[in-house]
């Protein structure tokens, strides 16, 4: 276990709905990237964020935007939801240099 | 845009059998990394290279970095069912100062062990 955290699991939205993911970083953490897997790929960057500043943006719309608390926990808020959005959303904590633990994702069904 | 090409996407193989799956790309990367990823979990490290022609070993894992930085591959040997689940690799780009490496995975290889 990594000791990163994402809620919730799983999630239904129908399209033109907004969403919120959320994690919590492993303690000591003060970088948290998120991505994106569809089904029977890898995973795609979206975005990071280091000590609360976004540090880096994937190829993907402006509606999908982020935050990062000072305790160095994330929020993922996705608006006008499409079918394609339909997805696992992971987020990987870490240090600077270090290696990127994973939560365990959260399974988002856009109907 | 770097992408990276794994192949293949999908083996299934006896136990005892050896394997090797590869992982190109035409874009150089400072780093990669081999991660392992379980249903209805998020992917795990098992290892990362940096140095062109780089070879490590993790008990019957043996995984290389090309020498030019853009290619690695994994190999198994004696497959095991446990060993069974979806290889990822991905590249990382040292290029900010701050933060951690803005990953760029293959598309994963399904990897399935018959007893």
């Amino acid at each position: 276990e990594t000791g990163v955290t994402q809620s919730p699991t799983h999630l239904i939205k129908t399209r033109g709905q907004q969403v919120t993911l959320r994690c919590s970083s492993q303690s000591g953490h003060n970088t948290v990237s998120w991505y994106q897997q569809a089904l029977g790929q890898g995973p795609q960057f979206i975005f990071q964020y280091y000590r609360e500043e976004e540090n880096g943006r994937g190829n993907f719309p402006p509606r999908f935007s982020g935050l990062q608390f000072p305790n160095y926990s994330s929020e993922l808020n996705v608006n006008a939801l499409e079918l394609d959005d339909s997805a696992l959303y992971l987020c990987a904590s870490s240090s600077r240099a270090d290696t990127q633990y994973f939560g365990p994702g959260t399974r988002l069904t856009v109907l | 845009t770097q992408l990276l090409e794994q192949s293949p996407q999908f083996l299934s193989i006896q136990e005892g059998e050896n394997l090797t799956v590869y992982c190109n790309s035409s874009s150089v990367f400072s780093s990669l990394q081999w991660y392992r990823q379980e249903p209805g979990e998020g992917p795990v490290l098992l290892v990362t290279v940096v140095t062109g022609g780089e070879v490590k070993k993790l008990k019957r894992l043996t995984f290389q970095f090309g020498d030019a930085r853009k290619d690695s591959s994994l190999h198994i040997t004696a497959a095991q069912p446990g060993d069974t689940g979806l290889y990822l690799c991905a590249g990382g780009n040292e290029g900010s100062r701050v933060g951690a490496q803005k990953l760029v995975f293959g598309q994963g290889t399904r990897l399935t062990i018959n007893p």
